[in-house]
């Protein structure tokens, strides 16, 4: 995931608009990326997930595109709406030694203006 | 089924005092993992369990150790309190490597 910094980067969008939310990952052997989605004062909420074989996978109003080549994740969410708006976070996944733990980003938070 | 549950919500503590912050998961998941969660950052990894009996360091183990003696429970001690573990706890749990991790509600825990 992204490196760890003190300032979440924002993105604010119109109510009904599309909102595409980036991630640069570090470790290209991982198997699995996926997004989550925390909401304030609550535990992170599973998104979706990308196999590192797939390059796109489509859920209920959210997209994630895998860009393997530059090491790129991005989720994108179709008819934005104010339950939308929360801090999202990537996360990849590397099996084997690690057993499967999670290796988070540093989140970008969303806003959904009405 | 309840999820996975945490207690307590809120906890101060003062510099040096020990306590154990509680996680329980009704889902029979034999992954389980304790992060913590400091502002405007990430959750990093503090320990993991991939069954009862088995535990690991993630990567900010020192200062916390953990048990596993069941399936559902996975305990997270603080044993001697620090400022520098001021911050959000959660735990976590899964189906053995399955990538979809079920959260509980966070501990926000305050050291004095």
């Amino acid at each position: 995931g992204e490196s760890v910094g003190l300032h979440l980067p924002t993105l604010s969008v119109q109510e009904g608009d599309n909102s595409i939310i980036n991630c640069a990952y570090s470790n290209s052997a991982s198997d699995y990326f996926i997004w989550y989605k925390q909401e304030s004062g609550k535990g992170p909420q599973f998104i979706i997930d990308i196999r590192s074989n797939m390059d796109k996978r489509q859920g209920q109003r959210v997209t994630v595109l895998l860009n393997k080549t530059v090491k790129h994740l991005s989720l994108q969410i179709a008819a934005t709406q104010p339950g939308d708006s929360a801090v999202y976070f990537c996360a990849e996944i590397l099996y084997g030694g690690s057993q499967g733990n999670l290796i988070f980003g540093k989140g970008t938070k969303l806003s959904v203006k009405p | 089924n309840a999820g996975v549950t945490q207690t307590p919500k809120f906890q101060v503590l003062k510099t040096g005092q020990s306590m154990t912050l509680q996680c329980a998961q009704d889902m029979n998941h034999e992954y389980m993992s304790w992060y913590r969660q400091d502002p405007g950052m990430g959750l990093r990894l503090i320990h993991y369990s991939v069954g009862a009996g088995i535990t690991d360091q993630g990567e900010v183990p020192n200062g916390y150790n953990v048990s596993r003696s069941t399936t559902e429970d996975f305990p997270l001690r603080l044993l001697s309190a620090a400022p520098s573990q001021t911050s959000v706890y959660f735990c976590a749990s899964s189906f053995g490597q399955d990538p979809q991790q079920f959260f509980g509600p966070g501990t926000r825990l305050t050291v004095l």
